[in-house]
């Protein structure tokens, strides 16, 4: 069964203070992995699409990673306008299955 | 640039009333599908459509039907709301290069409520 999993669920960091999030997927023949950010009460946002493993996207503060078992969001030395919630989703098939996602709070 | 548009934004309707969501995009995308989020359950597919007079059922499809009008629209239908479809219900559409969907955009999202 195609499944995406994402830890933490949530993550409280500092203004400065680097992280990663994670999603582990399992899918029959992945056709791409995609990172989507969302705020409250607004909906996914797209960041990055992953196709094949060891392949890398930056934006801002923002990196996304992809092995054969998992994707890694890098966040480096993140401000509280980086809060959101970010999902994390494969294709498999003709739609996107989804993570259930990590919450992200910076503070100052 | 508009994008992914959804109608209404919010509906509160009683238990067996009907409504139809409304969505349509501006980005010459031949494919769109509906997913309903819900607190804990992430965002679940209940229809897609791959091009104008196809859709497909998704992971969530009971109780609800969609119609792809045309290129640009693809609406959802609740014929006999029940509680258990209090959600936030989403519009999302992508492209197909070389055989494949491309990332999907997403609209900002219906907030119903069935009382």
């Amino acid at each position: 069964e195609d499944q995406v999993t994402q830890s933490p669920e949530a993550l409280r960091l500092q203004e400065g203070e680097s992280s990663s999030l994670n999603c582990s997927y399992t899918v029959s023949g992945l056709r791409g992995l995609f990172w989507y950010r969302q705020d409250p009460g607004k909906g996914p946002e797209f960041l990055f699409t992953l196709y094949s493993a060891g392949e890398e996207k930056e934006k801002e503060r923002l990196k996304a990673t992809l092995t054969k078992k998992e994707s890694f969001l890098h966040i480096t030395a993140p401000k509280p306008e980086d809060s959101a919630t970010y999902l994390c989703a494969v294709r498999a098939g003709t739609a996107l299955i989804f993570g259930k996602g990590t919450t992200l709070s910076v503070s100052s | 640039n508009a994008g992914v548009t959804q109608t209404p934004k919010f509906q509160v309707l009683k238990t067996g009333q009907s409504m139809t969501l409304q969505c349509a995009q501006d980005m010459n995308h031949n494919s769109m599908y509906w997913y309903r989020q819900d607190p804990g359950m992430g965002l679940r597919l209940i229809y897609y459509s791959a091009s104008e007079g196809t859709t497909d059922k998704g992971e969530v499809p009971n109780g609800y039907n969609v119609s792809r009008l045309n290129k640009r629209e693809f609406s959802l239908r609740l014929e006999s709301a029940a509680p258990s479809q209090t959600s936030v219900y989403f519009c999302a559409s992508s492209r197909r290069d070389r055989g494949a969907n491309t990332e999907a955009f997403f609209g900002q999202g219906t907030r119903l409520t069935v009382v």
